[in-house]
């Protein structure tokens, strides 16, 4: 079974549509996360969600919006797709942690998305 | 905040030489430390783990010992194959500032392995 998985895998679109990505875990993890990952491999935090309540946004444009309907999925909706938006972006899940024993993270495949 | 800064690749190997892969840290608590692996077209997977001062991760030949005094946790393995060609990331945890974890990687190394 999957553990992490994304839809679509791979996205080719327009400029200036909008576009989902979608992303669900069955491991029972009560965080998930979303990252981009640039042409030279730099992961980059851009959200974290705890049982469904933001806990992390980094600087990412306001065009990007992390929606949990439940604790098993963290989409990720983007508006008026720019071209630097083109990036493979992942999804992780954790257990949370406790003072001194952090656990780790699980991530998903991927979604390589190409902006024309 | 917290950092991680490894060496810069890319890395190129013949097929069993000794591996190391340099990671350092900066935290202001007492983080988990990680090792995790990108394969071409896949996403991470985590490679080992340390939680405490002095602790060996190990998995597949590959080992990392948690160095408080260093703050340090490089990646080592004694010979490695054509297969372990990847990206590898070191990564650290600890507790985020409202709730849960917060996690930094480093830049990513770049190892490939000629046979």
């Amino acid at each position: 079974d999957t553990a992490v998985s994304q839809t679509p895998k791979y996205l080719v679109t327009q400029m200036g549509n909008d576009k989902s990505i979608k992303c669900e875990q069955n491991l029972g993890h009560d965080t998930m996360y979303w990252y981009k990952q640039d042409s030279k491999k730099f992961l980059k935090i851009m959200f974290s969600y705890n049982n469904k309540e933001l806990i992390i946004n980094e600087t990412v444009p306001n065009r990007f919006s992390p929606k949990s309907p439940d604790k098993a999925h963290l989409n990720l909706h983007i508006n008026s797709l720019e071209l630097g938006d083109s990036a493979v972006y992942f999804c992780a899940s954790s257990r949370g942690g406790t003072a001194g024993h952090y656990n780790e993270q699980f991530f998903g495949p991927g979604t390589r998305l190409t902006v024309l | 905040g917290n950092s991680v800064t490894q060496m810069e690749g890319p890395v190129t190997l013949s097929e069993e030489a000794f591996l190391t892969i340099n990671c350092t840290y900066t935290a202001t608590g007492y983080p988990s430390l990680f090792w995790y692996v990108q394969y071409p077209g896949e996403g991470l997977q985590l490679l080992l783990k340390a939680t405490k001062a002095d602790d060996k991760g190990s998995n597949k030949g590959f080992e990392a010992t948690y160095r408080k005094e260093t703050t340090s946790f490089h990646l080592e393995k004694g010979s490695v194959q054509v297969s372990d060609s990847a990206v590898y990331f070191c990564a650290l945890s600890d507790l985020a500032e409202n709730y849960g974890q917060n996690f930094v990687f480093g830049p990513g190394t770049r190892l490939s392995v000629l046979p």
